[in-house]
């Protein structure tokens, strides 16, 4: 069963940072791209990143670049968010997530709460 | 950044009854369409990738169709389950952007 657990998440202050671990298992981790998206409260859905399967690729959405890592460790099938400079609206369910065919997001964790908040 | 637009944004209504929801892409994304289902306080599950293709386990009464930049999601035979809120996402260019949601209430 294709599994992915966030951790991480919590309170911090606005200009804080943070990081979220997200532990894959269920499939091979290694030949997946993955991702991070996340859902303000009572709002729509945000892509934030994706990572190649070695690496060596990101990408990232305008409003976290320069201020938000993606990064994974294949040994230890974990991906990872390094949030740094965050913001109020930083405020979210931050999601770990799996592209499939056609680097479609297939299967998601189950969310971890970040708050940004003085 | 290629916008996503739903529409409804809300909908009611009763079970057994056929619904569509359509998104409408700012530019030609070809078939690089997926449809999600969300519920409250969970994690959103794939439907549909590639405008068309249903994924493993998802009943057979969710259909998507479309090409380019007109895209709908129809749900045949409405279940109690269906009632949830649905969003498209583009994977056609990075960064890839979701449709705002549509709500599906019980009528």
């Amino acid at each position: 069963e294709v599994q992915m657990v966030e951790s991480g998440g919590g309170l911090v202050q606005p200009g804080g940072s943070l990081r979220l671990s997200c532990a894959a298992s269920g499939f091979t981790f290694r030949s997946y791209w993955m991702n991070w998206a996340r859902q303000a409260p009572g709002k729509g859905l945000e892509w934030l990143a994706n990572i190649k399967q070695d690496g060596s690729v990101e990408y990232y959405v305008d409003s976290v670049k320069g201020r938000f890592m993606i990064s994974r460790d294949n040994a230890k099938n974990s991906l990872y968010l390094q949030m740094n400079s965050l913001r109020t609206e930083d405020t979210a369910v931050y999601y770990c997530a799996r592209d499939g065919h056609q680097l479609t997001i297939d299967y998601w964790g189950q969310g971890t709460l970040v708050t940004v908040s003085s | 950044d290629i916008q996503m637009t739903q529409s409804p944004s809300s909908l009611s209504a009763s079970v057994g009854d056929r619904v569509t929801i359509t998104c409408r892409a700012s530019q030609d994304i070809t078939n690089w369409l997926a449809w999600y289902q969300q519920k409250p306080g969970k994690a959103p599950k794939l439907l549909i990738w590639a405008a068309s293709n249903l994924h493993s386990g998802v009943p057979s009464r969710f259909s998507g169709s479309g090409s380019g930049t007109d895209f709908t999601l129809t749900i045949n035979s409405l279940q109690p389950d269906d009632f949830a809120t649905y969003y498209c996402q583009q994977a056609n260019s990075f960064p890839r952007t979701f449709g705002q949601g549509t709500r599906l209430e019980i009528k």
